[in-house]
């Protein structure tokens, strides 16, 4: 059984440009939740998500960021005209059903470094 | 506002010792905790969990323990080995939310 997978690894984008990071959850599980760590901190909450649905956005900023869960295909975190202060680990976690009480499984984050 | 605070960035310890990481959370409406692993350049990797209907989880070498009136947890590990040597992040969430809030971390480092 696969764990949460997260693509690209790694992405370097210039100011201006805008940053797109997948995120598949692990089979069975219906809830998305994205994270973001900035240098020497914790994890920081943004967004979380369920198939068609934004349940709670109250971690995002109130520009340039948005995400989506489809009905079909991978949750995505994009990230519009990014500046330098994006640059950061984003993960992204998934869990079977509410994150009340069940535990979140975290992917391998992609590094996004603005240049 | 920091909602759940790991007080010490770093802890190091001999191997075969005891580590004991600390956690202290302000909301009194999180009702589950959770310790996550994480290495370099790696995702958080879950460890242990606790609900706020007990005092103690244990699974192999690590134990939580839950003091709700002093709002405190803690992770123990016996005996550490060195390839526990990582960052430690405490979490709590309260039913109906979801998210997870997250400390700052714990650097620990378990020496040979």
């Amino acid at each position: 059984n696969a764990g949460v997978m997260q693509n690209p690894r790694h992405l370097v984008r210039r100011r201006g440009q805008e940053a797109r990071l997948r995120c598949s959850p692990m089979k069975g599980h219906s809830h998305v939740y994205w994270y973001r760590q900035l240098p020497e901190e914790g994890l920081k909450f943004m967004v979380y998500l369920q198939k068609e649905n934004i349940i709670d956005e109250s971690g995002m900023p109130k520009e340039r960021f948005s995400a989506e869960f489809p009905k079909e295909g991978p949750s995505i975190l994009r990230i519009q005209q990014v500046v330098r202060g994006d640059s950061a680990a984003y993960f992204c976690a998934s869990s079977p059903n509410r994150g009340d009480g069940e535990t979140q499984y975290f992917g391998p984050g992609t590094r996004l470094l603005v240049l | 506002d920091q909602q759940v605070k790991q007080n010490s960035p770093s802890l190091s310890v001999q191997e075969g010792r005891i580590s004991i990481l600390n956690c202290d959370y302000t909301n009194s409406m999180f009702d589950y905790f959770l310790w996550y692993k994480k290495y370099p350049a790696e995702g958080p990797t879950f460890l242990i969990s606790i609900s706020s209907i007990k005092d103690k989880n244990e699974d192999g070498r690590f134990t939580v323990f839950l003091n709700k009136s002093a709002k405190h947890l803690s992770l123990h590990i016996v005996p550490s080995q060195p390839g526990d040597s990582a960052v430690y992040f405490c979490a709590a969430t309260a039913s109906n939310t979801g998210k997870l809030i997250f400390g700052q971390g714990t650097t620990l480092q378990v020496k040979p």
